[in-house]
Parts: structure tokens; C-alpha cells; sequence
């Protein structure tokens, strides 16, 4: 069966240091893949999408990798901030826009 | 440019009854996606509607439907309510259907009792 699973329920690290969260999945085959960030209480907002044949994307401090091979993303935040803090979710996508979210990774970044 | 609005934000209802949720997408926005969040299953995909047609169902009961009004307007109904479906409701608007960027509702806190 499809499984999508995201690294850990949470996640903690220092200011400044790098977060990297990671969404690994099986039976599936994604047209792209993206990654939302969720605040309690709210709906998620789309922060980065990344293809199929594309290996790394950047956003200003943000930065996605996919590996189809590994069948793995990798998402950074580099030098994080406490307003980093919030549940980061993967969603994969086929072409027919079948999306699939995996369950989510709180990040709480110390200061 | 307003975001996309929900209503309401928060509901209270007891077994068997039925609920309808409302979403407003962004302004020249026609797709809308509904989704159900819970801690158990985490974001799943509902339903998507276009130009006032269903494009995409997912995985569940026909307790769950939905309709889009010529406005882009949607609203969607929850008949015989069970205790799971206690969820957050959340619904994403795109200018088009199967859209790659979808701007997501603050969504409606449903409780069953």
C-alpha cells in the first residue's frame, strides 16, 4: 500500500542551526512534490514545490531536495529562527492530482 | 487580495445530526478542495470541484458531498454524524483544476458528540 511518512513527530534544534526534516514513500510515484507549513489552528501555506526531474529547490532560507531513486525529500531550514516553529507537511502528487500528506513534523526552534 | 474564508469557524454537533460548512476561495479562484485533518490520519483528501463539477472524490463515505454554486461558492454536508468524524475542515482554493499551488482556508473545527 501507498505509505508517506515524514521523519519524526518533532523536531527540536538551537537558533541558527540547520532543521532538516525528511519525507520518505513507497508505492508511489509523485509528478512533484511539495511542503506546507501549519500553525496551530490554521490551514497549511504552501511554501516549495519540487518535480520529478528537478533535484533541489531554493527559497530564501528554505531548501528541498527529492531523490526518486531514494524515494526521499529532504527539506532545510538554514539558520532557524523560533518563528520557524511549526508543523511542516510533505504532499505528494501524481499527475491526475491525486495528492497524498504525510502526517506532519513539528518544528521548535529554541532560541 | 482577501484569502480564503471558512464559516464557521467552529461547531458543535451530536451523532446522527448533519452539517453543512461553507468556503469562500479567492477572489478569480474556481477550483475549490476540501480535506480532512485529524491527529489520527492526518490531511486526507475529499473531494475537488470546478466550475460547479466534482473532478476528484477520495476515500470516503456518501455521507460526505459537496457542491460548488456558480460563484466558485462551496459548501460541503456531513449527513448522519459519527463521532469520528471530528475534524478540522479545511478547504484550498486554486485559479484551476489539479493547480499546482492550492492557498489553503483557516478551516472549521467540527466536534461530534
Amino acid at each position: 500500500s501507498q505509505k508517506i511518512e515524514q521523519n519524526s513527530e518533532a523536531l527540536n534544534i538551537q537558533e541558527g542551526k540547520t532543521a532538516t526534516l525528511t519525507c520518505n514513500y513507497t508505492n508511489y510515484s509523485p509528478a512533484y512534490l511539495q511542503w506546507y507549513r501549519q500553525d496551530p489552528g490554521r490551514g497549511p501555506v504552501f511554501l516549495l514545490l519540487i518535480r520529478e526531474n528537478e533535484k533541489e529547490k531554493r527559497k530564501e532560507r528554505l531548501k528541498v531536495t527529492f531523490d526518486t531513486t531514494l524515494k526521499q525529500s529532504l527539506f532545510h531550514i538554514t539558520a532557524s529562527q523560533p518563528a520557524d516553529s511549526a508543523t511542516y507537511l510533505c504532499a505528494l502528487v501524481k499527475g491526475n492530482n491525486d495528492m497524498r500528506f504525510g502526517a506532519g513534523t513539528r518544528l521548535t526552534v529554541k532560541p | 487580495k482577501a484569502g480564503v474564508t471558512q464559516t464557521p469557524r467552529y461547531l458543535i454537533k451530536t451523532r446522527g445530526q448533519q452539517v453543512t460548512l461553507s468556503c469562500s476561495p479567492i477572489s478569480g479562484h474556481r477550483s475549490v478542495s476540501w480535506y480532512q485533518q485529524t491527529p489520527g490520519q492526518g490531511l486526507q483528501f475529499l473531494f475537488e470541484y470546478f466550475s460547479e463539477t466534482q473532478r476528484n472524490k477520495g476515500n470516503f463515505p456518501g455521507r460526505f458531498s459537496g457542491r460548488q454554486f456558480s460563484n466558485s461558492r462551496s459548501e460541503m454536508n456531513v449527513s448522519t454524524l459519527e463521532l469520528g468524524d471530528s475534524a478540522l475542515y479545511l478547504c484550498a482554493s486554486s485559479w484551476l483544476a489539479g493547480e499546482e499551488t492550492q492557498y489553503f482556508g483557516p478551516g472549521t473545527r467540527l466536534l461530534v458528540l
